[in-house]
């Protein structure tokens, strides 16, 4: 899988509010998703990850939501720092195969 | 756990010669890598998913005599850019897929550089 160059799209917040990052996911089959993020000039740093037999997973400030009737993501980060501030991907595979990634949201936390 | 080296981090070479670059999961095995271009301010395109002790499957328009790729242990695969261009200047980024809970992780990433 790919995902094709887009211009990004930015997201910004007030440190200490809550950020909600969202994505649209292709394929209906896919059976794996997950969060990374990308400072940049580095890697992308996974986040977390969930299944479709789940809607919600909890990690350390971050949840993630998965809607399978409208094949829809996203990504809530609870009280934002600005160490957050980074470009966020979903990604999305199907038996462990063929991960497709989203085009990116830049999220920009202000003072 | 679950880290992947990617080296070097930063090369700069010049027109015509070529450059390795190396991706290593530390621990954990990797039958599957990935290997990724990323133009600035733009998403991740996958290149080629490197499978060990097998050729590599190259996505469409990704030259497979450009961008060699070698998957020879669990724990390491390489991209060699051959007769790098200028064109071929972009940040290169790899990723490995843990054998056993399928999780994929990834390197830090390699500007490439062609003067």
């Amino acid at each position: 899988g790919e995902s094709v160059g887009l211009h990004l799209p930015t997201l910004s917040v007030q440190e200490g509010d809550n950020s909600i990052i969202n994505c649209a996911y292709s394929n209906s089959a896919s059976d794996y998703f997950i969060w990374y993020k990308q400072e940049s000039g580095k890697g992308p740093q996974f986040i977390i990850d969930i299944r479709s037999n789940m809607d919600k997973r909890q990690g350390q400030r971050v949840t993630v939501l998965l809607n399978k009737t409208v094949k829809h993501l996203s990504l809530q980060i609870a009280a934002t720092q600005p160490g957050d501030s980074a470009v966020y991907f979903c990604a999305e595979a199907l038996r462990g195969q063929n991960f497709v990634f989203g085009p990116g949201t830049r999220l920009s936390v202000l003072p | 756990g679950a880290v992947v080296s990617q080296h070097p981090s930063w090369v700069i070479c010049k027109s015509g010669t070529s450059v390795k670059i190396e991706c290593r999961s530390l621990d954990f095995q990797a039958t599957t890598m990935f290997w990724y271009r990323q133009f600035p301010k733009q998403s991740l395109m996958l290149m080629a998913t490197s499978n060990e002790g097998s050729k590599a499957t190259y996505e469409q328009g990704v030259e497979k005599d450009k961008f060699l790729i070698n998957h020879a242990s669990l724990t390491l695969s390489t991209l060699t850019v051959t007769s790098a261009h200028p064109e071929d200047s972009s940040f290169y980024i790899c990723s490995a897929r843990n054998d056993v809970n399928e999780k994929l992780f990834f390197g830090s990433g390699t500007q490439l550089s062609v003067l």
